[in-house]
């Protein structure tokens, strides 16, 4: 009963190529969330959904094309992959009011080479 | 945008002993959270507390919003409380855009 599952755990794959990953959650939340986790560990927030609709957009380059099919999932699909896009990516879900908690999901490392 | 500062980036602690990490913010905040990364990657939330004070198990967490900072007490410490421990922040612009602290990265020894 996974509460924010990420797919997949590890992603290893060459420059250029174009890679997407997939996020679930089942807490009923309907905002998500994605992060970026950097080789010195720090967190940024990319990109934010709420009811399907973007709500954050980082400065992100638009190589990173956010997805959400459905309140429960957030897909991010990655073009062109760059050697700078190695980083622990995690997928994160709240609801927009009460308390704005969020659960973060296990994270997928993208490596590449 | 709301910054965010961590203090101390690094403790090595031993066994059995009790700790206080610090969290500094510089705006008033809607949503005040703290996590724990384990050595697997894992993101745990501890506490979700933008005031006031919380306690579980071990652990307790107090944030005095008025004077922008937050506490985590961390009390006999254990190994498996090893690892990085982030404070994030949502700065009530209404967008719960979390900024995250540089984290405090903690190691218990035997």
């Amino acid at each position: 009963d996974t509460a924010v599952s990420q797919t997949p755990k590890y992603l290893v794959t060459q420059m250029g190529n174009d890679k997407s990953i997939k996020c679930e959650q089942n807490l009923g939340h309907d905002t998500m969330y994605w992060y970026k986790q950097d080789s010195k560990k720090f967190l940024k927030i990319m990109f934010s959904y709420n009811n399907k609709e973007l709500i954050i957009n980082e400065t992100v380059p638009n190589r990173f094309s956010p997805k959400s099919p459905d309140k429960a999932h957030l897909n991010l699909h990655i073009n062109s992959l760059e050697l700078g896009d190695s980083a622990v990516y995690f997928c994160a879900s709240s609801q927009w009011t009460d308390s704005y908690e969020q659960y973060f999901g296990p994270g997928t490392r993208l490596t590449v080479t | 945008g709301i910054q965010v500062e961590q203090s101390p980036p690094d403790l090595i602690l031993q066994e059995g002993a009790n700790s206080t990490l610090r969290c500094n913010f510089s705006d008033s905040v809607n949503n005040l959270q703290w996590f724990h990364q384990n050595p697997w990657g894992q993101l745990i939330n501890l506490f979700y507390i933008p005031s006031g004070t919380k306690q579980n198990g071990r652990l307790s967490a107090t944030t005095v919003a008025t004077e922008r900072y937050s506490l985590l007490y961390i009390s006999s410490s254990q190994t498996t409380d090893s690892g990085v421990y982030f404070c994030a922040v949502e700065g009530g612009y209404g967008n719960n855009r979390l900024a995250f602290g540089k984290g405090n990265q903690v190691v218990v020894i035997p």
